[in-house]
């Protein structure tokens, strides 16, 4: 199992409120990536980073932000939650040509 | 378009019996394919990844093929285990940048019946 970490696995928060979902990684990847998806329903790329204070937004638009200050850290943060951000996120990395992305476990947001 | 479609949906079969789930894709150019197992509430876990060149590889009792003419992909699971329950991702990657982007199907989920 790969070495991705996501915190906190589950988070139930109330509108308004400032969040920040942690993901690590201790294999030296380059590429870190976050992800969304909803039941049922395919993965959606909201960020991605090719390594230190690399960042670009993905396909998918949120109002989510992301840094990468470290190379094994990508959290990312909402400012204010809204109902309409419940979903899972999920936090991967890959290395340099590395055609794989390992997950980590993902975090369970729901926003009342 | 680039998409990723997978069938079927859902799927129920007893433990001990095989079972086979499909995926078309229209990414183009492509690069590599995978399928990826995921457990619910859990990330997703690869099982396995094939190239341009590769028609089939296995990882134990999971077998893929790939058919890059026809862009099919296939997972045969064999004498498949209560464990095997999860919803099976395929994803396909293009060669049209350095990030390697990644095109989700929404997953078969199986169910594996005692």
């Amino acid at each position: 199992e790969a070495d991705i970490y996501q915190t906190p696995r589950y988070l139930v928060i109330g509108t308004g409120k400032k969040i920040t979902l942690e993901c690590s990684q201790t294999m030296g990847h380059d590429k870190m990536y976050w992800y969304q998806q909803d039941p049922g329903m395919e993965l959606h790329l909201i960020h991605y980073s090719y390594g230190v204070n690399s960042t670009e937004k993905g396909d998918l638009s949120s109002e989510s932000t992301v840094s990468r200050i470290r190379t094994e850290h990508f959290p990312l943060t909402l400012e204010s939650a809204r109902p309409s951000h419940t979903s899972q996120y999920l936090c991967a990395s890959g290395g340099q040509g590395d055609y794989e992305q390992y997950f980590g476990p993902g975090t369970r947001l729901t926003v009342t | 378009k680039n998409q990723v479609e997978q069938s079927p949906q859902s799927l129920i079969i007893l433990e001990g019996k095989n079972c086979t789930l499909q995926c078309n894709y229209t990414v183009s150019p492509f690069s590599n394919l995978r399928w990826y197992k995921q457990d619910t509430g859990r990330g997703p876990v690869s099982l396995t990844i094939m190239t341009f060149s590769e028609n089939t590889k296995s990882n134990g009792r999971y077998t893929a093929t790939l058919d890059a003419d026809t862009k099919q992909s296939s997972l045969h699971i064999t004498a498949s285990q209560l464990s095997d329950s999860a919803s099976y991702i395929c994803v396909v990657s293009d060669r049209g940048s350095t990030l390697g982007r990644l095109y989700f199907g929404r997953g078969t989920q199986l169910t594996v019946w005692p």
